[in-house]
């Protein structure tokens, strides 16, 4: 079964300030896609950025950047500019198979301090 | 536009009785909607992949008697609880892949169900 791992249970950082999330997965597909979703308090499950496995361009979507290392299989989330509305549980989720089902890591806990 | 909108959002029942959980696509379609569990402090756990117009395909260790999952239409999903138990306790979501966008998944805002 494929594994994801988000080593950092929980991290902190100032306001407009950067920080970076690590994910590392194991996959035995070619072709797939990487997600990295946010969830708030509300439990709202938010998609924050998607990356390609074929293309080696890394994503970026504003403040959200990934860095994405394919033979690695490494996918790390970097949020530049910190801001309290991104205080969060950010899971990483590789897909797999033909229903491009998504396996959750863990989850780490993100705190914004003003 | 990726609406998924799911009914009710919270649900308190008694234990032996039977739960109904809906998912809808609100702004398209989708062939393909996912049903997850979380625990509370804890990440989503696939539970099946439901396929409109055919059956399900539960994850190992989910049984499908009791989480009956049926896909009628492009834009509608249901998940049956069947005579709930207080270990079945837990928050529920359901996502609906969006196939024009490259498997992306959005989700619901999830159900909180608690058995008594």
């Amino acid at each position: 079964a494929q594994t994801v791992t988000q080593s950092q249970p929980e991290m902190s950082v100032q306001e407009a300030e950067t920080v970076t999330l690590s994910c590392t997965y194991d996959t035995s597909e070619s072709d797939y896609y990487l997600f990295w979703y946010k969830q708030p308090p509300s439990r709202q499950m938010i998609l924050v950025i998607r990356q390609e496995a074929y293309k080696q361009q890394n994503a970026t979507e504003n403040r959200f950047s990934v860095n994405f290392q394919k033979a690695a299989k490494s996918f790390s989330l970097k949020i530049s500019d910190s801001q309290l509305g991104d205080a969060a549980m950010y899971f990483c989720a590789p897909s797999q198979g033909g229903s491009e089902k998504l396996v959750f890591g863990k989850g780490t806990k993100l705190t914004v301090n003003p | 536009g990726a609406v998924v909108s799911q009914h009710p959002s919270r649900v308190i029942c008694k234990s032996g009785t039977s739960v109904k959980i809906e998912c809808r696509s609100l702004d398209f379609q989708a062939t393909t909607m996912f049903w997850y569990r979380q625990f509370p402090k804890q990440s989503l756990m696939l539970m099946a992949t439901s396929n409109e117009g055919s059956k399900a395909t539960y994850e190992q260790g989910v049984e499908k008697d009791k989480f009956l999952i049926n896909h009628a239409s492009l834009t509608l999903s249901t998940l049956t609880v069947t005579s709930a138990h207080p270990e079945d306790s837990s928050f529920y979501i359901c996502s609906a892949r969006v196939v024009a966008v490259g498997g992306t998944q959005y989700f619901g805002p999830g159900t909180r169900l608690l058995v008594l």
